[in-house]
């Protein structure tokens, strides 16, 4: 069963703009991993966040993640054709030795 | 590093035709997993290893789908009778054992259509 839940499933937006993923989760959690994929490719990773931390930053990157409320949030700053792909969130539990569930991803287009 | 190798990176085949796909690790991981990805269903973890013991196959479809690891450098995932519903891109990702950056490291995936 997934684990995840990214919300929107499709965001466009300009070139430049600031783009904002959600996900939620429903069982508690070791970590939480962002992960993009471009069309036809593999996953890459592009930040962990851990159950004991509010916010991370990589660059362009900023992820929250509010354990009382089961959410993260991916945002990109000043976004960039190359950042159209897929964004998936994904959750490594407890009691689930190594066990990491992704969620369905946010497809986002970057408009030149 | 070469990263995870997959292989191959497309297959046909004909229902009732058993397929196998092959992922070779990076050198020095001690975990790797196996996920089936569709537009409907997303990401699906099928089974993961560590130290090349299966340690957790629930999300293995059906008795149809097995693997193996008979090493640390070398994993395979067989679907024997393939059937349509089986066409997903397959990916194989690799992670170190408790070096716990958590990162799983991916192949480009094998994409499965079974006809």
């Amino acid at each position: 069963s997934q684990q995840g839940e990214e919300d929107p499933q499709a965001l466009s937006i300009q070139e430049g703009e600031n783009a904002t993923m959600n996900c939620s989760y429903k069982t508690s959690i070791n970590n939480l991993q962002w992960y993009r994929q471009n069309s036809g490719r593999g996953l890459v990773h592009l930040i962990l966040i851990r159950s004991n931390e509010r916010e991370k930053h990589s660059g362009r990157l900023r992820v929250t993640l509010d354990t009382s409320k089961k959410s993260s949030s991916l945002l990109i700053t000043a976004s960039r054709a190359a950042d159209t792909a897929s964004y998936f969130c994904a959750t490594e539990s407890p009691n689930r030795d190594d066990k990491i569930i992704f969620g369905k991803g946010t497809r986002l287009h970057i408009l030149p | 590093d070469a990263g995870v190798i997959q292989s191959p990176r497309h297959e046909v085949t004909e229902m009732g035709q058993e397929v196998t796909l092959r992922c070779k690790p990076i050198s020095g991981h001690n975990s790797l997993f196996w996920y089936r990805q569709t537009m409907m269903r997303g990401l699906e973890l099928l089974i993961y290893f560590n130290n090349n013991v299966p340690i957790d196959d629930s999300g293995m479809p059906e008795d149809r789908f097995s693997a193996k690891m008979p090493n640390a450098s070398f994993s395979t995932l067989k679907i024997q009778p393939s059937e349509p519903r089986d066409s997903a891109v397959y990916f194989c990702a690799s992670s170190p054992l408790r070096a716990r950056t958590g990162e799983l490291f991916f192949g480009e995936g094998s994409r499965l259509t079974v006809l």
